[in-house]
Formats: structure tokens, sequence, C-alpha cells
């Protein structure tokens, strides 16, 4: 059990353009959500907290209306890379904790971003 | 959140125990330690957690020390598949609910 699931898993776009990566809990139903970045050969950096429902709250530095988060139900997020530019390339994983009880976060297998 | 500090590396050869230290010393009581590990280009796993009690579960062990400043974490029998970036996280378990990542230690098995 606690499997998230990304879609997509990798994806290549121009620069200029919105990419749309699909965050679920596939068998479990998640209140929060939390997208990460990473950077090559860098740790995880949070970007921004999601709960069901409601707006995201972002960490210091990460731009809302760069990075668009809606948690419209308690089984997926999505994250909208807006207007990409190749500094905006990485490797984006999201997380989701459980509706009650154990407080592990169960992450997601990433989608690789580039921007040409 | 309390930061903590692991070394940058370590090896470990296939089929021993590997022991990854993890200093917290300025844990507060009401954190936890957590570990996760993250294989290349995957997301990071959840390994194990634990306050003050030793832990153990299908996939390792977590001491603590008595004073809570530093914990190991023990693979009982690494395999090629262990090599990984491991994480040693302290965070509040029913507050702040953000796991912030260190640079971890990257464990590499060998043959």
């Amino acid at each position: 059990g606690a499997v998230v699931s990304q879609h997509p898993s990798w994806v290549i776009c121009k620069s200029g353009t919105s990419v749309k990566i699909e965050c679920r809990s596939l068998d479990f139903q998640a209140t929060t959500m939390f997208w990460y970045r990473q950077f090559p050969k860098q740790s995880l950096m949070l970007m921004a907290t999601s709960n069901e429902g409601s707006k995201a709250t972002y960490e210091q530095g990460v731009e809302k209306d760069k990075f668009l988060i809606n948690h419209a139900s308690l089984t997926l997020s999505t994250l909208t890379v807006t207007s990409a530019h190749p500094e905006d390339s990485s490797f984006y994983i999201c997380s989701a904790r459980r509706l009650a009880g154990a407080y592990e976060q169960y992450f997601g297998p990433g989608t690789r971003l580039t921007v040409t | 959140d309390a930061k903590t500090t692991q070394p940058t590396s370590m090896d470990c050869a296939e089929g021993r125990a590997a022991n990854l230290p993890c200093n917290h010393s300025t844990i507060s009581g009401n954190e936890y330690v957590y570990w996760y590990r993250q294989i290349h280009s995957q997301g990071p796993q959840y390994i194990i957690h634990g306050l003050k009690n030793n832990e153990t579960n299908e996939m390792a062990s977590l001491i603590i020390t008595e004073d809570r400043k530093s914990s190991t974490l023990i693979l009982p029998h690494a395999t090629l598949r262990d090599t990984a970036v491991y994480y040693c996280i302290v965070r509040t378990q029913g507050g702040s609910e953000k796991l912030v990542f260190g640079k971890g230690m990257k464990l590499t098995v060998n043959p």
C-alpha cells in the first residue's frame, strides 16, 4: 500500500510553454501533498505544501504565479510550471501524507522536466 | 527543524551490515528521527523512524542513543540495490509536517 504515482515520468517542452505534472495517491487518501524540486547532484528542496481544497503554501523564494498548484481531491494534486524556461529544468517530486494515522510521507517516482 | 550531520559517503561490502551514522545534537524532546533513501533518479523511499526506543522493521533497524543526540541506521545484510543516498531527518510528528532534506550520505554497496 501507500503508492504515489506521477505523470508524466519525463517531459520535454519548449521555452515559454506550460507543463502540468500530476501526482496521485493510488491506494490512500491524502489530505496533504508536497512538491519538491531537485537539481542534479543536489538534495530535494521543498517548493510548496498543498492541502485538499485550499490554497497551497509556498516556501520562501518559490514563485506561486509560476508554479501553480491545485489539490482538488484527496487523491490528486497538480503542479503547473507556467512559461517554462531552461532554468526550470529539474526533477520534480511529489509526496503525500495519509488522511489519518501515521505521519510518514510517501513519495512519487518523480518527473524529469527538460525545457529547451 | 533540528539539523542533522551525516558523513558524505560510505562504502560497504555486499552481504555485510551497513551502519549509517547520524548526529542530531540539537534534537528536541518531541522530535522524531526519520530515515529515507533515494536511489538514483527515483523518489525518496521511507525506511524507518523512531523517537527514543530502538526500532526494527523489514528494511532496517534504527538505534538511537540514550541522550538522543545521535542514531545509527543498520541495514543488516546490504545488497547492491541498497546503493543510494540516505537521508537522516528530524522533525516533529504532530506539528510541522515538512520534511527538510539535508545533503544525505551516499552509500555504495560493492560486490
